[in-house]
Order: C-alpha cells, then structure tokens, then sequence
C-alpha cells in the first residue's frame, strides 16, 4: 500500500530561522494536503495542493507539489514561537481516504 | 472550532469494560472518519463513511465497532480492549469523502 514518510521527523530551530519539511510518497498523488496540529491539539486544514509543480503561499509559509507528484514540501521564513506544532502531509489513496504522513515536529526556540 | 465534536474528552477505561465514543459535525458535511493517533505514529485511518455507508474498513480489529446512524453522528464502540489501543482517537468529517478534513479535538483514551 501506499506510504508517505517525512523528514525530519523533529526539527528545533530558532526564532527568525527557516524551516523545511518534506513529504514523500511510495505512489504517485492525485493531490496532497498539509495540516497542522499543535501540541494538545487536533490536526488543523492548512491547504491543497493539485498539480504537478504548483507552488501555493499562505504568508510565511510556501507549499510546494513536485513535479513527479509523489513529493511535496512546506517551507516556514523566519519561524515565530506561533509556528510551534506538528506538520503532517496528507496523500490522497483512491477516492475515499488520505494516507497521513509521519509528520515534523517543530519546536521554536525564543 | 466548535464544526466537530467528540465526548468524552477523556476516557479511562479497564480492558473488560464496554464503552462508546460520540462525535458530532455542525458542517453539514457527508463524510466521517474515525483516526487513531499513538505516540510516535502517524495518522491511522480506521474507518470512512460516505452518507452513512461505511466505504473504508482499515484492517481494524473487531474491537472496534463503528456506528453511522446519520450523516450528522459517528459512534466508535469499544469493547475488551487492549493496553496498546491506547491512543488519541480522532474523529474527522468532510463534505464529501475525499475531500478536506476538520478534526475534532479527540478522545484521549487509556486502556488500563
């Protein structure tokens, strides 16, 4: 079946540094979603992405679908304590389900 | 967020005991899922229903008995569990099956 894994799994950086996180899937994506989920909390909808190469901003945050759509990132400039929680990549599997990634912890250290 | 709720918050419970988790959607939304989380795990899929049709069964233990009775409810039945289904148990609804997730804030449940 399929499986996505992410790199790092923890990543501590200091506040104003950047931050990177990578998603890989074993299968080739219809599309990819990232959530957050901050400690104590629940996953939290950040975005979609659809086609191979498409790049989508939010503020700080650039997500970006590779062009193989079996990979994705999310890059974080100049992370701030708000940033701190765990980000998962979702792979769409079929019509039904998304298959969760590992998931990055970030912590940012004031 | 209130979109998404799940009680109890909190759930101790023996491993002959029988219990149910609730969770309810405000969204209007026709899709529910039922996720576990443990430590140091990804995201488990447990269980899909698309309009009250369960669509997706991941290889869950009998267990664990799943009940849609609208698109509005999801039950998740428990029932002789064992010490390592402890675990925050999730539940997620979308306005189709497939499409975006909003989460609810969990049932964290330990299996003494």
């Amino acid at each position: 079946g399929q499986q996505v894994m992410q790199i790092p799994q923890y990543q501590h950086v200091q506040e104003g540094e950047d931050f990177t996180t990578y998603c890989n899937s074993s299968t080739t994506l219809s599309n990819i979603q990232w959530y957050k989920q901050r400690p104590g909390g629940h996953p939290v909808f950040l975005i979609q992405l659809v086609k191979s190469g498409e790049v989508k901003k939010q503020k700080r945050l650039t997500f970006q679908f590779g062009e193989a759509k079996k990979n994705s990132s999310l890059h974080i400039t100049a992370t701030q304590t708000t940033d701190v929680g765990t980000y998962f990549c979702a792979g769409r599997e079929g019509t039904y389900k998304y298959i969760f990634g590992t998931g990055t912890r970030l912590k940012v250290l004031a | 967020e209130t979109g998404v709720t799940q009680t109890p918050r909190h759930l101790v419970m023996g491993m002959t005991n029988k219990k149910s988790l609730k969770c309810e959607q405000h969204l209007g939304h026709n899709a529910m899922y039922w996720y576990k989380q443990s430590a140091k795990k990804p995201l488990e899929l447990m269980f899909v229903y698309n309009f009250k049709e369960q669509t997706e069964n991941n290889s869950v233990p009998s267990r664990f008995s799943p009940e849609c009775p609208n698109s509005s409810h999801l039950f998740l039945h428990l029932h002789t569990l064992q010490p390592e289904d402890s675990a925050l148990y999730l539940c997620a609804s979308s306005l189709t099956s497939g499409e975006t997730q909003y989460f609810g804030p969990g049932t964290r449940l330990l299996v003494l």
